[in-house]
């Protein structure tokens, strides 16, 4: 049972690349979140899905876009990405009425 | 705005000693769950309670919520240098129907030393 999985765990971008973040869990779960991470600033609310088919802005959306591909999956696409975009994220995904959630292990992106 | 917050942000103490969070939040929620994060990796799922529950208690772990004061505490008793990591609480907010999104605070760095 892998949980939840990211990929990649490492990225260097350059300004202005674009690329995406993959994330898949096995647990049959229908939320799926993803956050970024920054020095001080806890876990920030990227984008998240209450299940399959949709998706909601959350707290820091602007630069990033997301699909919920199936129930399994949940990827983050940097379209044009920027320095202010260097951060550690993370995905995760939660069962009914957002029980306990679970983590991958994140991806360290710096963009330069 | 992020809708937890943790008081304190750094806590350092001894081990054996017991080590006291706190998290605020500001609207109504049906659980908050606290979570530990060490040294940058994933965060783990420590404890869970709902909004109708007042204490709850897992191994050395206690936990309180009180809705009126929108307010929750962790204890952690007979700490160990093993528990340090960070702390994070997190609550789900309802945004719209019958969703709710799960959001997290700033987190408070415990240093257990030994």
């Amino acid at each position: 049972n892998a949980g939840v999985t990211q990929t990649p765990k490492f990225q260097v971008l350059k300004t202005g690349q674009s690329m995406t973040l993959q994330c898949a869990q096995d647990m049959n779960h229908n939320s799926m979140y993803w956050y970024r991470q920054d020095p001080g600033m806890g876990l920030r609310l990227i984008y998240y899905s209450a299940s399959e088919g949709t998706t909601d802005k959350g707290e820091v959306p602007n630069g990033y876009n997301v699909s919920r591909l199936n129930k399994r999956e949940f990827s983050l696409r940097l379209e044009s990405a920027a320095p202010s975009q260097t951060s550690v994220y993370f995905c995760a995904s939660s069962g009914f009425m957002n029980t306990e959630a679970f983590f991958g292990q994140g991806t360290r992106l710096t963009v330069v | 705005s992020q809708q937890g917050e943790e008081d304190p942000q750094a806590l350092s103490i001894q081990e054996g000693e017991n080590a006291t969070m706190n998290c605020s939040y500001k609207t109504s929620i049906n659980n908050l769950q606290w979570y530990r994060q060490n040294s940058g990796r994933g965060l783990v799922h420590l404890i869970l309670i709902r909004s109708n529950e007042r204490e709850k208690h897992s191994g050395r772990l206690r936990v309180t919520l009180d809705t009126s004061k929108k307010s929750s505490s962790l204890l952690i008793t007979a700490s160990r240098a093993a528990d340090t990591a960070s702390y994070f609480c997190a609550t789900d907010a309802e945004s719209g129907g019958s969703n709710y999104k799960l959001t997290f605070g700033k987190g408070t760095l415990l240093t257990v030393n030994p």
